[in-house]
């Protein structure tokens, strides 16, 4: 059953803290990505990845981080700096080399107080 | 600067009448649209998308139609049923996937 994971779907946390999103896929994608979005607003991307090892910065990339140590995995870490962190986060994949269809997760609602 | 947007906000509907979202985009060299769909709390999922060498695309109670003249883009959906109240986005490419805010379409029993 191929498709994309986030986990978890809630997660709350106390200003100041750093949290790590999870996103799983098993498409066999190349490209993966993570956008926020907020109430009544369309999607903002924060980072991107077309490869391995490497990752680019996307509109929003201030106050987050990001890995891609394995193909199959983007984890996002919110971090302290980040101002306005309680938002709907969003991870896709593409296959990538042309191929611009993005299949989305479910999403996780961060929320900070 | 260059941007996808959208016409209209929101849309209801009567269930059984056909509806019709707009989008509205400004970069002329964008040459490949989906339409996605996104219920409340969940990711979006995509519908169907268009080409730029094309200017109508049907599927399965939905047509999109791709207006390059005037850089529009619309999603008709036929006999609305109340399943498909949600969040439709268009998002359009040239390099990279830009999407627009979303129209919310509510349909009425």
């Amino acid at each position: 059953d191929g498709g994309i994971t986030q986990s978890p779907k809630y997660l709350f946390r106390k200003e100041g803290q750093n949290v790590t999103l999870s996103c799983e896929q098993n498409l066999n994608h190349d490209a993966m990505y993570w956008y926020r979005q907020d109430p009544g607003q369309g999607l903002r991307l924060i980072y991107y990845s077309q490869i391995v090892n490497d990752f680019q910065k996307g509109d929003i990339a201030e106050g987050y981080s990001v890995s891609r140590e394995k193909k199959e995995s983007f984890p996002l870490t919110v971090t302290s700096a980040q101002k306005n962190p309680t938002a709907f986060y969003l991870c896709a994949s593409s296959a990538g080399g042309g191929a611009f269809e993005q299949y989305f997760g479910p999403g996780t609602r961060l929320t900070v107080t | 600067g260059e941007s996808v947007g959208l016409h209209l906000p929101t849309l209801s509907v009567q269930e059984g009448d056909n509806s019709i979202i707009n989008c509205a985009y400004s970069n002329s060299a964008s040459d490949y649209f989906i339409w996605y769909k996104q219920e409340s709390g969940k990711g979006p999922q995509f519908i169907i998308d268009i080409r730029s060498n094309m200017d109508k695309r049907q599927g399965q109670r939905v047509t999109v139609l791709l207006n390059k003249t005037v850089k529009h883009l619309s999603l008709q959906i036929a006999a609305t049923q109340p399943g498909d109240s949600a969040v439709y986005f268009c998002a359009e490419t040239v390099n990279d996937m830009r999407f627009g805010a979303g129209t919310r379409l509510t349909v009425k029993p």
